[in-house]
């Protein structure tokens, strides 16, 4: 009954390949998120999606595409791999009001660290 | 300048101690939020509050918008207290989230 769930949990692959991460909610969530924390552990923000359509998009190459087939799924599809994308990239999901602008809590994955060889 | 700042970067305590972490941060928000990522590498959401103060436990929030601070407090810390928090604020009108360097906490028995 795990709430968040991303797979592969570890990803080894050489530069030039194209990868996909996925992640997979059953929360009810209508917001999920891919995060990315780099080698000194600091998180950024890379996607928001919002009831399947794009919200966010932060300065992040147009090798990485976000796919969300439905509110419960938003993989990560990663082409042309290249030595600086290793790192660990975490899916969260949250409710989330475009309406009110509330704020609420995001509930992360477990993780996926790639390694680019 | 990163948006968010937390000191101290790395903090050893011993069992029993309390603990404080502070975060700063320059932007409006309408949230601030408190992580924890264990040794495995999980992250956990902590607290997310927009005023005055939350406990759970032996964990204690408090921010103050006026001045952009926040705390976290932990006391009678426990070795199983190990690990990174993390602060993070979310914008005004927005929902993702803007983090801090962490803080990695190490407690003795």
């Amino acid at each position: 009954d795990t709430a968040v769930s991303q797979t592969p949990k570890y990803l080894v692959t050489q530069m030039g390949n194209d990868k996909s991460i996925k992640c997979e909610q059953n929360l009810g969530h209508d917001t999920m998120y891919w995060y990315k924390q780099d080698s000194k552990k600091f998180l950024k923000i890379m996607f928001s999606y919002n009831n399947k359509e794009l919200i966010i998009n932060e300065t992040v190459p147009n090798r990485f595409s976000p796919k969300s087939p439905d509110k419960a799924h938003l993989n990560l599809h990663i082409n042309s791999l290249e030595l600086g994308d290793s790192a660990v990239y975490f899916c969260a999901s949250s409710r989330h009001s475009l309406l009110s602008g509330l704020t609420y809590e995001q509930y992360f994955g477990p993780g996926t660290r790639l390694t680019v060889t | 300048k990163n948006e968010v700042e937390q000191s101290p970067q790395n903090l050893t305590a011993q069992e029993g101690e309390f603990i404080t972490i502070n975060c700063s941060y320059s932007v409006g928000i309408s949230a601030l939020h408190w992580l924890q990522q264990h040794p495995g590498g999980g992250i956990v959401s902590l607290f997310m509050l927009s005023s005055g103060k939350k406990k759970h436990g032996r964990l204690i929030a408090t921010i103050n918008i006026q001045e952009k601070h926040s705390s976290l407090h932990i006391t009678a810390s426990h070795p199983r207290d190990s690990a990174v928090y993390i602060c993070a604020v979310s914008p005004y009108n927005n929902n993702d989230m803007r983090f801090g360097a962490g803080t990695r906490l190490t407690v003795k028995p």
